[in-house]
């Protein structure tokens, strides 16, 4: 039972460098999530996607690309890193109709990303 | 708009005494409103959850809250700490408008002496 699986665990990248975090979840969800978190500041949402084909800005969304790739993955991608994007990335994912409703969120392990 | 706030970042209690990590929201909407826990290096795990049944809510691991209108808290309580509840918590608000957001709190560490 995977639930949702994120990867990378780690990364390290220099400034401007690009690379894309991975996200699957096995358990049929229809909306999916990236947030991040760092010290102090809770998590914050990036992006979202609350069904297969859509994707919606979130409170971060600066710097960000995402992709909903089919109903089981959902990717991040940085095309530009910069040090303030240093942080834990979670993704999450919560059953159908919890966007408005009260599901919680299913989330995964986290990606720790440091950019230089 | 939704808020939450966490009063305490650092709460550090003995083992076999109670927790209480507090926390005040501010919703024009009837809330939802949830724990979460995280243990170093994991995601964030639900706890319990409020969303207009019973104002005492219970949850796992012995962890319960409850809601309280008047005073806009929705506070975590246990009786008796374990070394294993030593973890970061956040209290969250749903956000009742179009996006479905989840509002977190900056979170809570709780340490346990033994």
């Amino acid at each position: 039972n995977a639930g949702v699986t994120q990867t990378p665990k780690f990364q390290v990248l220099k400034t401007g460098q690009s690379m894309t975090l991975q996200c699957a979840q096995d358990m049929n969800h229809n909306s999916m999530y990236w947030y991040r978190q760092d010290p102090g500041m809770g998590l914050r949402l990036i992006y979202y996607s609350a069904s297969e084909g859509t994707t919606d800005k979130g409170e971060v969304p600066n710097g960000y690309n995402v992709s909903r790739l089919n109903k089981r993955e959902f990717s991040l991608r940085l095309e530009s890193a910069a040090p303030s994007q240093t942080s834990v990335y979670f993704c999450a994912s919560s059953p159908p109709g919890s966007v408005f409703y009260n599901s919680p969120l299913h989330f995964g392990n986290g990606t720790r990303l440091t950019v230089t | 708009a939704q808020s939450v706030t966490q009063l305490d970042s650092h709460v550090s209690v003995s083992e076999g005494t109670p927790v209480l990590l507090r926390c005040n929201y501010s919703s024009s909407y009837s809330p939802s409103l949830f724990w979460y826990v995280q243990h170093p290096n994991k995601g964030l795990q639900l706890l319990l959850k409020y969303t207009s049944a019973a104002t005492l809510v219970k949850g796992i691991n012995g962890f319960e809250a409850e809601f309280k209108k008047s005073e806009t808290s929705f506070h975590l309580t246990k009786p008796s700490a374990h070394m294993s509840d030593a973890a970061e918590y956040f209290c969250v608000v749903r956000n009742g408008g179009s996006q479905g957001n989840l509002i977190f709190g900056k979170g809570t560490k709780l340490s346990v002496k033994p």
